[in-house]
């Protein structure tokens, strides 16, 4: 398994500004994921982001919404841009550990974002 | 035919009995079925998975039976306590179609245990 810390685990931002959210891992992970949870909903995937490529964006999330870095194998952030109250939600990221095949994903305690 | 339909949305359950959860999907490709349980307030926690080849995972009380022919998985939790009320998430997933091993969650079941 994987130790996964986010930061920050919630905040309140007002409508238009931008937030950004650190996922760091205990170990070298290849493949990491961002998703997001509405209140009382199922999870869905915002991108993939492999260190060394750029994020691969799900349908309906685009990269000047939603920048990712991932710096190296144990770092990665997301941006939610020029929020609006829509943008409420949980934001979780998750990594695949198991090496080969797929798709053994560890989630962080994720982040609870209010827009206002 | 990417979509996981999990089955029920809520289950009300008594200390001691057996609680039952079902998700079915579509897509042959997908070779990975996980469960999640969810408290609130924290993030999934991957809590037993099964791939295609076996058609039953057990861990302690927590029990996968997979029924590949049926497209169909479930999630059994035997002598079900107070301290499994959470929310549990089916998912499946796999290679396919340019996917980089997504996995594909169900909408998931609000499980509540009563002593």
């Amino acid at each position: 398994s994987a130790v996964i810390s986010q930061k920050p685990s919630r905040d309140i931002c007002q409508r238009g500004t931008s937030l950004t959210i650190q996922c760091q891992v205990d170990s070298q992970v290849t493949m990491m994921f961002w998703y997001r949870q509405q209140p009382g909903q199922s999870l869905t995937l915002i991108a993939t982001a492999n260190q060394g490529s750029e994020a691969t964006y799900e349908s309906g999330f685009v990269i000047d919404k939603f920048p990712i870095s991932r710096p190296n194998l144990t770092f990665s952030t997301l941006t939610v841009s020029n929020m609006s109250p829509e943008d409420s939600s949980i934001y979780l990221c998750s990594v695949d550990v198991a090496g080969q095949g797929c798709c053994e994903q560890y989630f962080g305690p994720g982040t609870r974002l209010t827009v206002t | 035919q990417q979509q996981v339909k999990q089955s029920p949305q809520s289950l009300i359950v008594q200390k001691g009995g057996i609680s039952i959860i079902n998700c079915a999907y579509e897509n042959t490709a997908f070779d990975y079925f996980p469960w999640y349980q969810q408290f609130p307030g924290k993030g999934p926690a991957l809590l037993i998975a099964i791939r295609p080849d076996v058609s039953e995972k057990k861990e302690g009380r927590f029990t996968i039976s997979f029924n590949k022919s049926a497209k169909q998985f479930s999630l059994h939790i035997m002598d079900s306590q107070p301290g499994d009320s959470a929310t549990y998430f089916c998912a499946a997933g796999g290679h396919y179609g340019g996917s980089q091993g997504n996995l594909i969650f169900g909408k998931g079941t609000k499980l509540s245990v009563k002593p």
